[in-house]
């Protein structure tokens, strides 16, 4: 157990409207990443962060922003929500070592409707 | 640019039959690294093996192998024996060294055991 949770697990918004989903770890780990995946599309990541206030843009940032100004909270924000945003939404943690790399783990996922 | 492909969307097979799912990667780098998860249907990813380029060597865990050539560019995952409990959704992912290491995933393989 990697110690993620995400909140909320469910939420079904209406377009146009501000969504923030949070991600928080127990463990203190470096590294925290959003993905989102679709059908057809596996996980695609939106953004991560190596570290309190470092994040960078993934493979489909458009339309979202995101915030880590604690090491165990990670922030992602849809501004105005649009229908193309519905999807399951997961954060993941790396642990990192001083040698080689580790595996991403997972946290639940948070489903996200837009109507 | 990185890419994963896995060209079986979805595979049917009986109760003990064995099963490989094809993965082939794409990448510019010397450096770089494997990963299969697993996501049952409750929906969460659950990490299965990581292969860095240097280690050739094939895997085994139980029911689960896993052979890396690179000289096919393929990270292959068999199932022998399969059972119910291994229907699952199996991503392969790739990730390239350098800091960040992000993954790229690919579409997953939708693997459907039948008692």
């Amino acid at each position: 157990d990697a110690g993620i949770t995400q909140s909320p697990r469910h939420k079904v918004t209406e377009t146009g409207t501000p969504v923030t989903l949070r991600c928080h770890q127990t463990e203190n780990h470096r590294y925290m990443y959003w993905y989102r995946q679709d059908p057809g599309h596996g996980l695609r990541l939106i953004h991560y962060s190596y570290g309190v206030k470092d994040t960078d843009k993934g493979e489909v940032s458009d339309g979202y922003s995101v915030s880590r100004s604690k090491t165990e909270d990670f922030l992602l924000t849809l501004e105005s929500a649009t229908s193309s945003q519905t999807s399951v939404y997961f954060c993941a943690i790396r642990e990192s070592t001083l040698v080689g790399i580790n595996e991403q783990f997972f946290g639940p996922g948070t489903r996200l409707t837009v109507l | 640019a990185q890419k994963v492909t896995q060209a079986q969307t979805e595979i049917s097979v009986v109760e003990k039959e064995d099963v490989t799912l094809d993965c082939v990667y794409e990448t510019r780098d010397t450096t770089y690294y494997l990963f299969w998860y697993k996501q049952p249907p409750s929906g969460e990813l659950v990490f299965l093996i990581r292969r860095n380029s240097f280690d050739e060597q094939n895997e085994i865990s139980g029911r689960y192998s896993w052979n890396f050539q690179k000289s096919t560019s393929s990270f292959n995952f068999t199932i022998t024996a399969s059972q119910v409990v291994d229907s699952a959704v199996y991503f392969c992912a790739l990730s390239e060294g350098g800091g960040s290491e992000k993954l790229v995933f690919g579409k997953g393989t939708k693997l459907t055991v039948n008692p």
